[in-house]
């Protein structure tokens, strides 16, 4: 079962737009919410980060928009670039039977064109 | 620079072969994951371990066991490898506590013939 639900699986978008990337959870333990930008032939890497107590986050031209009671949020990019084209995924932590565990979901790859 | 190193970038291995995959990291890091990735399943959680010789199986363990004899080391084993493992595995690590990053390593892509 996927505990993290992410959508959409792939997304095109032209060069100044803002794609937006959506994931849902049902577990209520989850304390933290990252999301990972992972390039061809590279690991993922953490892109941005938030807990819900807070309802939006910012570094540079990545948002998170966080909705704790329908226990949802988005990564939205702000007059994407190119390099900016790779698969993100967004994630969830919990401390389950004493252990910090992360789920990640399906991942969206993006591709910015010129 | 923080680093989790996979000892291979490529492998391909034989059908019922023993296969082992090690990774190393220089954090001092308490957690170590494996994780699977595959188009479309998103990065799957093989098996965890919170302390040496300390681990526990996460959502496909099933054809897969695990070793970490010390901190920075941990090691993915496939016990007679199968084509339905062929995938890129991801070693990472994480220190304590629920808000910490996790850094991956760069992947071993493994195909089973």
């Amino acid at each position: 079962q996927q505990q993290v639900k992410q959508s959409p699986q792939s997304l095109i978008v032209q060069k100044g737009g803002i794609p937006i990337i959506n994931c849902a959870y049902e577990n209520t333990a989850f304390d933290y919410f990252p999301w990972y930008q992972q390039f061809p032939g590279k690991g993922p890497a953490l892109l941005i980060a938030i807990r819900p107590d807070v309802s939006e986050k910012k570094e540079g031209r990545f948002t998170i928009s966080f909705n704790k009671s329908a226990k949802q949020f988005s990564l939205h990019i702000m007059d994407s670039q190119p390099g900016d084209s790779a698969t993100y995924f967004c994630a969830a932590s919990t401390r389950s039977g004493g252990y910090n565990k992360l789920i990640f979901g399906a991942g969206t790859r993006l591709a910015v064109h010129p | 620079d923080v680093k989790v190193t996979q000892s291979s970038r490529y492998l391909v291995k034989r059908t019922g072969e023993k296969v082992f995959l090690e990774c190393v990291q220089d954090m001092d890091h308490e957690n170590m994951f494996w994780y699977r990735q595959d188009p479309g399943l998103g990065l799957r959680l093989i098996y965890f371990s919170y302390d040496v010789k300390m681990k526990e199986k996460g959502d496909i363990p099933e054809g897969y066991s695990v070793s970490r004899e010390k901190k920075e080391r941990f090691s993915l084993i496939l016990e007679s490898a199968s084509t339905n493992q062929t995938s890129m595995y991801l070693c990472a690590s994480r220190g304590r506590g629920t808000g910490t990053e996790a850094f991956f390593g760069q992947g071993t892509r493994l195909t089973v013939v």
